[in-house]
């Protein structure tokens, strides 16, 4: 199967850093991709993974190793506004379908 | 036009009807893609569009669902005899390129259509 993991909910501290973890089946793997969505929002994108490594973008960055199968979404300095789920995305074997895991309701307390 | 445009934005139908949603990407994007999501829960794959031609419709939840893109542009997505189960948020998203390159073909969401079975 195409089977992609992350944790259905996470609550942090605002000002406070999160990791929220995705790992997926390595067989085929070619990118991942990360996306916000507000509750009655369309996803927004936010980062995409091909290579191992840490990609940084302001507050957010995201990890990928691809031998392990495993990527990590983090948020430094919580703002209420974080407030979301993000959805882990996945795109095998070269072709053009994106799959999304089930999503991370993050919570954000004051 | 400047973003991804679904329509109609909300739909109520009654049981065993059909219904027609339409979605208009983003010009010029060669992908198209369709997603269903339920209360409270991710995104389900439908089918997605490389062009006019459809490569994977293993993600329609059965025969009465179909979906046709013409001229590259607009496409539709039909359900016959709608079921309550039907009932979700019906995502399209469009993008530049097929992701199966090297660059990535971020995906432009339109806000979706609400469908509503009683």
């Amino acid at each position: 199967g195409q089977n992609i993991d992350q944790p259905t909910e996470m609550t942090a501290t605002e000002g406070a850093i999160v990791q929220i973890n995705c790992t997926y089946q390595t067989s085929g793997f070619n990118g991942l991709f990360w996306y916000q969505q507000h509750a009655g929002e369309a996803p927004t994108f936010l980062s995409y993974n091909v290579l191992d490594g840490l990609e940084e973008k302001g507050r957010f960055s995201s990890f990928l190793s691809r031998s392990k199968g495993y990527s990590y979404l983090l948020l430094k300095e919580l703002q209420m506004k974080d407030s979301a789920s993000y959805l882990c995305a996945v795109n095998w074997d070269r072709d053009d379908k994106i799959i999304f895991g089930k999503g991370t309701r993050l919570h954000i307390l004051p | 036009g400047a973003g991804v445009s679904q329509s109609p934005s909300n739909k109520v139908t009654e049981k065993g009807k059909d219904v027609e949603l339409r979605c208009d990407p983003i010009s010029g994007h060669t992908a198209l893609y369709w997603y269903r999501q339920s209360l409270g829960q991710g995104l389900e794959f439908l089918i997605y569009f490389q062009g006019n031609s459809a490569p994977d419709k293993s993600g329609l939840p059965s025969d009465r669902f179909s979906a046709e893109r013409t001229g590259g542009s607009v496409s539709t997505l039909t359900i016959q005899r709608t079921q309550q189960e039907d009932s979700a948020v019906y995502l399209c998203a469009s993008s530049l390129e097929g992701s199966g390159r090297a660059r990535a073909g971020e995906l432009f969401f339109g806000e979706g259509s609400r469908l509503t079975v009683l």
